[in-house]
């Protein structure tokens, strides 16, 4: 079996500000894990994923994500957020080498102030 | 890279009558297509694993007489909305494997759908 937890539906950072977005997983087996953006009426696009390699992912757009198995957490982050930032955010989990789904978080809005 | 294209992107149906959603891998052969539903401001809903050649599977929960899919060829998988009714408007987003074996998922852009 396998969730993911993502804290906090909304998120709201200031242009140039840390975005930090956080992500916790459980898995009974080692898991693949993602992060995906989605723009208003479209479908979800992939920022980064691990896959049992580096621990630190650097993904599209400046972002990246650490896998911490001991905190079983996978939080994006991006040093310096930009106005079009601004969407919606899904970790994803699957487990490693199979061809099973992909289960989601509930998703978290990021807003960008100016 | 992969691409997937959902066609419509967007359409209003009457009550009761049925709407197809087409779901292409372009440039590679996808075996397995997922569908997901999305309510307004939630998660994806996982609804079925569609497999090339074979029936699909059905998430618990999911009416699998009210949601038919087919995936006949190794590029194609339709979601068809039969008898729809107000409650199933939605956002439907298909994705698919890149690779058999592979970890990479590629989604359609979504089929918003509106049945009045």
């Amino acid at each position: 079996a396998q969730s993911v937890t993502q804290l906090g539906s909304h998120v709201s950072v200031s242009e140039g500000a840390l975005v930090l977005l956080r992500c916790n997983y459980s898995s009974s087996v080692p898991p693949y894990l993602f992060w995906y953006v989605q723009y208003p009426n479209q479908g979800l696009q992939l920022l980064l994923k691990y896959t049992s390699a580096a621990t630190l992912v650097k993904g599209i757009n400046g972002f990246e994500a650490e896998f911490k198995k001991s905190e079983t957490s996978f939080h994006l982050t991006k040093p310096s957020a930009h106005m079009s930032d601004a969407a919606e955010y899904f970790c994803a989990v699957s487990p490693s080498g199979s061809a099973r789904q992909l289960t989601f978080g509930s998703g978290t809005q990021l807003t960008v102030l100016p | 890279g992969a691409v997937v294209s959902q066609h419509p992107s967007r359409v209003i149906c009457k009550s009761g009558t049925s709407v197809k959603i087409e779901c292409r891998s372009l440039d590679f052969q996808a075996t397995t297509m997922f569908w997901y539903r999305q309510f307004p401001k939630k998660s994806l809903m996982l609804m079925a694993t569609s497999n090339e050649g074979s029936k699909a599977t059905y998430e618990q929960g999911v009416e699998k007489d009210k949601f038919l899919i087919n995936h006949a060829s190794l590029t194609l998988s339709t979601l068809t909305v039969t008898s729809a009714h107000p409650e199933d408007s939605s956002f439907y987003i298909c994705s698919a494997r890149d690779r058999p074996d592979g970890d990479g998922y590629t989604f359609g852009s979504g089929t918003r759908l509106t049945v009045v």
